[in-house]
C-alpha cells in the first residue's frame, strides 16, 4: 500500500499569503496524484489532478507540481474562502486508492 | 447538471447491517466508475470500494467480505450493502464518481455526494 504523508499537518497564514503544502509517496507514483479541498460539514472538491491539471471552475491561483515521490500544491495568494482542509491522493497502485492524512490551512 | 444523493445512513449496533443508495443524476452509472470513500468523525478520507463502468469491483482490506458495491442501471443508482458491521466503520460515507475526461475516466473523484452517516454503536 502507498502511504501519503502530508505536512505540514497545519499552516497557519494570513489572507493574501502564499501557501505551500506537501504530500509525499512511501514510493513513486509517477505523477498520478490529485489534491482536493474539504471545508467542515462538506464533501471534497477535486482541485488538481494528475500533479499539475487544475480540476473544472478551479480558479489559477492554485496550481500544483511534483512527481515521482514529492508533490506540492500552492495557493498563491489566500482568498478567505481557502482556509479549509487539503488532502493528496494516489491512482498510481492500486488496490488500495489511498489519501494524506490532510494540512489544515488556517487563519493566522 | 452531474449529481449524486446519498441516503441510507443511520445507527445500527455492532454486528448489524445496512445498505447505502446513491442516486445520480446527469450522467448514468453503468457508464463510469463509481466509489464509496468514507471519513469517520474528525479524520482524514478512506476509498472503501469502486465499481468499474464493467462490472467488476475492489474493495479495501477493511471491508472485503462484509461490504458489498452494486448498482441499478433502471434507478440510476449505486448501492453500497453492509453487513457484519464494526464500531470502526462508524463513518460519513461519500459516493464519488471518478473523474470523467474526454478520452475516459482517471481513478480521481470529481463529483461527490453529501455524505450519509453511519454510526456502529451499542
Amino acid at each position: 500500500e502507498i502511504v501519503l504523508t502530508q505536512s505540514p499537518a497545519t499552516l497557519s497564514l494570513s489572507p493574501g499569503e502564499r501557501a505551500t503544502l506537501s504530500c509525499r509517496a512511501s514510493q513513486s507514483v509517477s505523477n498520478y496524484v490529485a489534491w482536493y479541498q474539504q471545508k467542515p460539514g462538506q464533501a471534497p472538491r477535486l482541485l488538481i489532478y494528475d500533479a499539475s491539471n487544475r480540476a473544472t471552475g478551479i480558479p489559477a491561483r492554485f496550481s500544483g507540481s511534483g512527481s515521482g515521490t514529492d508533490f506540492t500544491l500552492t495557493i498563491s495568494s489566500l482568498e478567505p474562502d481557502d482556509f479549509a482542509v487539503y488532502y493528496c491522493q494516489q491512482r498510481n497502485s492500486w488496490p488500495p486508492l489511498t489519501f494524506g492524512g490532510g494540512t489544515k490551512v488556517e487563519i493566522k | 447538471e452531474v449529481q449524486v444523493v446519498e441516503s441510507g445512513g443511520g445507527l445500527i449496533q455492532p454486528g448489524g447491517a445496512l445498505t447505502l443508495s446513491c442516486e445520480a443524476s446527469g450522467f448514468s452509472v453503468t457508464r463510469t466508475y463509481m466509489s464509496w470513500v468514507r471519513q469517520a468523525p474528525g479524520k482524514g478520507l478512506e476509498w472503501v470500494s469502486t465499481l468499474y463502468s464493467g462490472g467488476g469491483s475492489q474493495y479495501a482490506d477493511s471491508v472485503k467480505g462484509r461490504f458489498t458495491i452494486s448498482r441499478d442501471k433502471a434507478k440510476n443508482t449505486l448501492f453500497l450493502q453492509m453487513k457484519s458491521l464494526r464500531v470502526d466503520d462508524t463513518a460519513v460515507y461519500y459516493c464519488a464518481r471518478h473523474l470523467l475526461l474526454s478520452f475516459g475516466e482517471l481513478d480521481y473523484f470529481d463529483y461527490w455526494g453529501q455524505g450519509t452517516l453511519v454510526t456502529v454503536s451499542s
